[in-house]
């Protein structure tokens, strides 16, 4: 199925280390969202982007709605042991017949206390 | 809130065997998606359904596959006859209605299906 383009596919970082990832996609979005996703979980929602431009936080957790609307970003910052786990974005057109969600390929965070 | 609610959480079946994954949206949702998870295809949707219908189910590998959901409350997902190749996890979720935006999907806790 489509995917869209994450990166990176993996990250080891120190405790307290800032993190960012990003996506990009040949389609455009209306919406962006960033989920999280632990050890023998669903994906959780972090964040949802709905407006090119759109800034938006949730605790140490920053996201950005790129302007082209074919990219995102998300950034987290001090990073502790209990951010570990895969980060997915995912994009989504509406507006056609469907409203289907088009997931990226993930970022695996390693936290090392 | 519960949330979305799949059962089992996992299966381990034969070659062959049918096979069928459960779940319960959150309520008040009137989308459910399911999606299946595995590390060489990522997360890819199968078929989702609107107040009740299907709507898009491009994504259903073959006709082995079949998914169902006779009220708001409940779905289901058959495979059948199951072969290894079907091994992955699979997920549901659920949305709630009025999202003019879209988007916002929320997801059950998975079963995870080992097919020998």
């Amino acid at each position: 199925g489509q995917q869209l383009n994450q990166s990176p596919q993996s990250m080891f970082i120190q405790e307290g280390e800032d993190v960012s990832m990003n996506c990009t996609s040949s389609s455009i979005f209306n919406t962006w969202l960033w989920y999280k996703q632990d050890p023998g979980e669903g994906p959780v929602l972090l964040i949802a982007l709905y407006k090119a431009g759109e800034l938006t936080s949730n605790g140490r957790l920053t996201a950005q709605f790129g302007i082209t609307r074919k990219d995102s970003f998300l950034n987290i910052s001090a990073s502790i042991p209990s951010d570990v786990g895969i980060y997915f974005c995912a994009g989504q057109y509406y507006g056609g017949a469907t409203n289907k969600l088009i997931f990226g390929t993930g970022t695996l965070l390693a936290v090392q206390p | 809130d519960a949330g979305v609610i799949q059962s089992p959480r996992h299966e381990v079946t034969e070659m062959g065997q049918e096979v069928t994954l459960r779940c319960k949206p959150i309520s008040g949702h009137n989308s459910l998606f399911w999606y299946r998870q595995t590390m060489m295809r990522g997360l890819e949707l199968l078929i989702y359904f609107n107040n009740n219908v299907p709507i898009d189910d491009s994504g259903m590998p073959e006709d082995r596959f079949s998914a169902k959901m006779p009220n708001a409350s409940f779905s289901t997902l058959k495979i059948q006859p199951s072969e290894p190749r079907d091994s992955a996890v699979y997920f549901c979720a659920s949305r709630p209605p009025g999202l003019a935006e879209g988007g916002e999907q929320f997801f059950g806790p998975g079963t995870r299906l080992t097919v020998l």
